[in-house]
């Protein structure tokens, strides 16, 4: 089961911040928060990771707050090609260990 | 870099039906994944391979799926016979392997299978 807890759907509109938070109380010390998007009729896509520092790439940047219960993923100035299913995930960084899915948040960018 | 292929992206049988889906992961890739993909849910592991070994099938039902990975590149998924339970979305996703630091995985488009 997954050990995440995301909000079911969140509407943004063009051009605005999105951010998607993310609860995972049970998290351990080895695990890592990743977060991974689906856009319809597609395979997910990684977008990023962190374990406790905030993270920032070319796609978003990730907040874990000091406990490391929750995070939030945030796309700076979202655009309708960013309309997807969000993941949020935590699994150990060593190793392949497979992604354990929840249902994700459903992010609708608006125009 | 060309990414994971899969094929075909759809596919629509009767039930009782044979069926195979076919998986070429990135190259160099150690790692590869199958996982299905409910309507309305996430995706979910049924076999991982490193190179040519199956070293977690716990979530694949053996009865009517197998799996095989040949050579440790390429790697067929098969439903025989199928049910209508079986209709879903099957993703393919590779990663360099354990030995990286870097294990990230990279997914295919998928597979829709729709059983009639």
């Amino acid at each position: 089961d997954a050990k995440t807890t995301q909000p079911t759907s969140m509407d943004c509109a063009e051009g605005r911040a999105a951010n998607l938070p993310c609860n995972h109380s049970t998290i351990s010390g080895n695990e890592y928060v990743y977060w991974y998007r689906q856009i319809h009729s597609q395979g997910p896509q990684y977008i990023i990771h962190g374990l406790k520092n905030n993270e920032t790439n070319e796609m978003a940047s990730l907040i874990i707050t000091e406990d490391r219960k929750s995070s939030t993923l945030i796309l700076p100035h979202a655009t309708l090609r960013d309309t997807a299913v969000y993941y949020c995930i935590v699994r150990p960084y060593s190793g392949n260990t497979p992604l354990v899915f929840g249902k994700g948040t459903r992010l609708s960018v608006i125009a | 870099e060309a990414g994971v292929v899969q094929s075909p992206r759809y596919k629509i049988i009767e039930k009782k039906q044979p069926v195979a889906f076919w998986c070429n992961p990135i190259s160099g890739h150690n790692t590869l994944y199958w996982y299905r993909q409910n309507l309305g849910q996430g995706p979910e592991l049924l076999i991982r391979y490193e190179n040519e070994e199956a070293v977690d099938d716990s979530q694949l039902p053996k009865d009517r799926f197998s799996a095989e990975r040949l050579k440790g590149v390429d790697s067929t998924l098969k439903i025989q016979p199928a049910e209508l339970g079986d209709s879903a979305v099957y993703l393919c996703a590779s990663s360099p392997g354990p030995a990286s630091s870097y294990n990230e995985q990279f997914f295919g488009p998928g597979t829709r299978l729709t059983v009639l």
